[in-house]
């Protein structure tokens, strides 16, 4: 199993242009999340998903959209690139939610430069 | 507004030193708690989690964390850390409000050989 494997794994965009950064799962996971890391400030939870079709936002939303067309994938898309939004990008999926102690499987991160 | 703390942002200690890092939280309700860990190049991995029970806890590669409630923390400890700790690590909360899992900021520890 690859488990979570995210794309690209580094990108530098000007600001305006947009992209999507790519996560797909192949452990059949109900539950999928996007967070970034900055430094200093720990993981913070952009938007999530608790099946296909069903998506909702996180701690930190602006700037970003998701779809969870299938159970495999959850792109996060960023149409108006700004500075603000240089971070490493970590997808992770989950079989049961947080709160019935679910562990977290991580991809390997995406490093965003935003100039 | 629910955080979850993480005193310690670099911690440098020598092999086979005692290790303790702290994690305190704000939350109301129950809560599940969790230590995650980033080795160099590498992705999150779960380290110990603590739902119930028994409120301290024992996790891979020797770690533990106690869990207590009248303190709201969930510190991390391990008796001798070895070159091979050395990483970022994550304390994380979900609670019964909001089912999302949020994180501390994060500590560096650099294990010296």
């Amino acid at each position: 199993n690859a488990g979570v494997t995210q794309t690209p794994k580094f990108r530098i965009l000007k600001i305006g242009q947009s992209m999507t950064l790519q996560c797909t799962q192949d452990m059949n996971h109900n539950y999928m999340y996007w967070y970034r890391q900055d430094p200093g400030m720990g993981l913070k939870l952009i938007y999530y998903s608790v099946g296909a079709g069903i998506t909702d936002k996180g701690e930190v939303p602006n700037g970003y959209n998701v779809s969870r067309s299938t159970t495999e994938d959850f792109p996060l898309r960023l149409e108006l690139a700004a500075p603000s939004q240089t971070s490493v990008y970590f997808c992770a999926s989950s079989y049961l939610t947080n709160w019935d102690t679910g562990e977290l499987f991580f991809g390997e991160g995406s490093r965003l430069t935003v100039l | 507004a629910q955080s979850v703390s993480q005193h310690n942002h670099h911690v440098i200690l020598s092999e086979a030193a005692s290790l303790e890092l702290g994690c305190n939280y704000s939350y109301g309700g129950t809560v599940n708690l969790f230590w995650y860990v980033q080795y160099p190049g590498q992705h999150l991995q779960l380290l110990l989690k603590y739902f119930s029970g028994d409120p301290l806890v024992k996790g891979i590669k020797g770690f533990e964390a106690e869990f207590i409630k009248s303190k709201f923390s969930f510190n991390l400890r391990k008796p001798s850390v070895q070159w091979s700790d050395t990483a970022e690590y994550f304390c994380a909360v979900s609670s019964s409000n909001t089912g999302k899992l949020i994180f501390g900021q994060g500590t560096t520890l650099q294990v010296k050989p």
